[in-house]
């Protein structure tokens, strides 16, 4: 079936530097793919999509990439701060399904 | 002017209890869904509705009966509650489909004693 491989669970980075979560996706049919930021106790909100045709993606200091050949989308967050940190979640989804495929969530620590 | 609204915010009840979640949205879209997040964070979709009728059903027990009276509520009635149950429930709405945005509820902590 579908499913969205997310890498790494865990991540720590200093103030300033840059973070990279990265995503597989199963279904070549995917054609969008958002990213959502999960606050301790908090809902997930979107912070960041992307369709199949684009490669690339920036909102300020996020961006997201995607290469279709390869099934794999990139966030990308630079010069981070300390209130970057949560749980990222990457997802995939295709017209038609009414289903998003999430992957399992990267803990983002920023350290001051 | 909340987007999606969930109650209650918190629940907490003994096993074999009956329990429901009630979910609202305000931004006119047609699709709902109910996820379920365990304690390791993973969101899990349980169910979707397009326009009040069910179209997703993620293998979940029939001990959860999720209902649609319109297009703008999505209520999540669970039987028989058990341990495993327990978790974070969030409602979600998106305009059409699963090509646009989606957006959450504030979600509903279950715990079953």
């Amino acid at each position: 079936g579908e499913n969205v491989e997310q890498h790494p669970s865990t991540l720590s980075v200093q103030e300033g530097d840059s973070a990279v979560i990265k995503c597989t996706y199963s279904d070549s049919a995917s054609n969008y793919f958002p990213w959502y930021k999960q606050e301790l106790g908090k809902r997930p909100q979107l912070i960041i999509d992307i369709r199949s045709n684009v490669g690339e993606k920036k909102d300020q200091r996020i961006a997201v990439t995607l290469n279709k050949t390869a099934k794999h989308f990139s966030l990308h967050i630079t010069e981070t701060q300390p209130e970057d940190s949560a749980v990222y979640f990457c997802a995939a989804s295709k017209a038609g399904t009414y289903k998003y495929i999430f992957g399992t969530g990267t803990r983002l620590k920023v350290l001051a | 002017d909340t987007a999606v609204s969930q109650t209650p915010k918190y629940l907490v009840t003994q096993m074999g209890n009956d329990k429901s979640i009630k979910c609202e949205q305000n931004l006119g879209h047609d699709t709902m869904y109910w996820y379920k997040q365990d304690s390791k964070k993973f969101l899990k979709i349980m169910f979707s509705y397009n326009n009040k009728e069910l179209i997703i059903n993620e293998t979940v027990p029939n001990r959860f009966s999720p209902k649609s009276p319109d297009k703008a509520h999505l209520n999540l009635h669970i039987n028989s509650l058990e341990l495993g149950d327990s978790a974070v429930y969030f409602c979600a709405s998106s305009r059409s489909g699963t090509t646009d945005t989606q957006y959450f509820g504030p979600g509903t902590r279950l715990t079953v004693l």
